[in-house]
């Protein structure tokens, strides 16, 4: 079974330029997460995806971040502008349905680097 | 608010046993997670603990007591491959999880 995968695996751009993250959940996964981990920290949700309505953005900076999941399958991630704090991985994870229990899956992740 | 608490680090010879501690204080509980996360890799799920108790897969054992909020992830027979930082991650309320800060287990020979 194939896993999370997720595109490019690394990005440098400088703040206030745009960039975009791709990610393809596990077939048949109907929930998609999106979290920040900054270095020396655990992952932090950005956004949770039930097939492509939104369930949770609590945490999403929304005045730079924006996220989409169209067709219930693929999502990407943006970021416009970008800020030297916005420097982090950001994985995408999936599991077969939100129900307690279910186990996450992670993505490789991308390592942005924002100078 | 939400805390999850663990070690920073920890080190440990090729052999040993060595257990790895979390407390929580969440506004809810619908679980508790532990990964394993090796360095530029992704979290791979080790255990999930959502009654009291022990939970053995292995050499890698999950305690949780949710009357004191307390978990702990028990490695025995360790290997240098264990080497890695080690995830407690709750799961409040909603189904997203609120991970720790991680555990940086060293493992020597």
């Amino acid at each position: 079974e194939a896993g999370v995968a997720q595109s490019p695996r690394y990005k440098i751009i400088e703040k206030r330029q745009s960039v975009a993250f791709w990610c393809n959940p596990i077939s048949g996964h109907a929930t998609l997460y999106w979290y920040q981990q900054i270095l020396g920290q655990g992952p932090k949700l950005l956004i949770q995806f039930q097939n492509n309505g939104v369930v949770d953005d609590s945490q999403l900076p929304k005045d730079r971040f924006s996220a989409e999941r169209l067709k219930g399958v693929d999502s990407t991630l943006k970021i416009q502008p970008a800020k030297l704090e916005d420097s982090a991985v950001y994985l995408c994870a999936s599991s077969l349905s939100p129900v307690p229990g279910e186990t996450q899956y992670f993505g490789p992740g991308t390592r942005l680097l924002v100078l | 608010g939400q805390n999850i608490d663990q070690p920073t680090e920890m080190t440990a010879t090729e052999g040993a046993i060595v257990q790895i501690n979390c407390t929580y204080q969440t506004s809810g509980f619908n679980g508790l997670f532990w990964y394993q996360q090796h360095a530029g890799e992704a979290p791979t799920f080790l255990s999930y603990n959502v009654l009291d108790g022990l939970e053995e897969k292995g050499r890698f054992s999950s305690f949780l007591s949710r009357s004191k909020g307390y978990s702990y992830l028990l490695l025995k027979e360790l290997q240098m491959k264990d080497s890695a930082s080690y995830l407690c991650a709750v799961r409040s309320t909603g189904t997203a999880l609120i991970f720790g800060k991680g555990t940086t287990l060293s493992v020597s020979s």
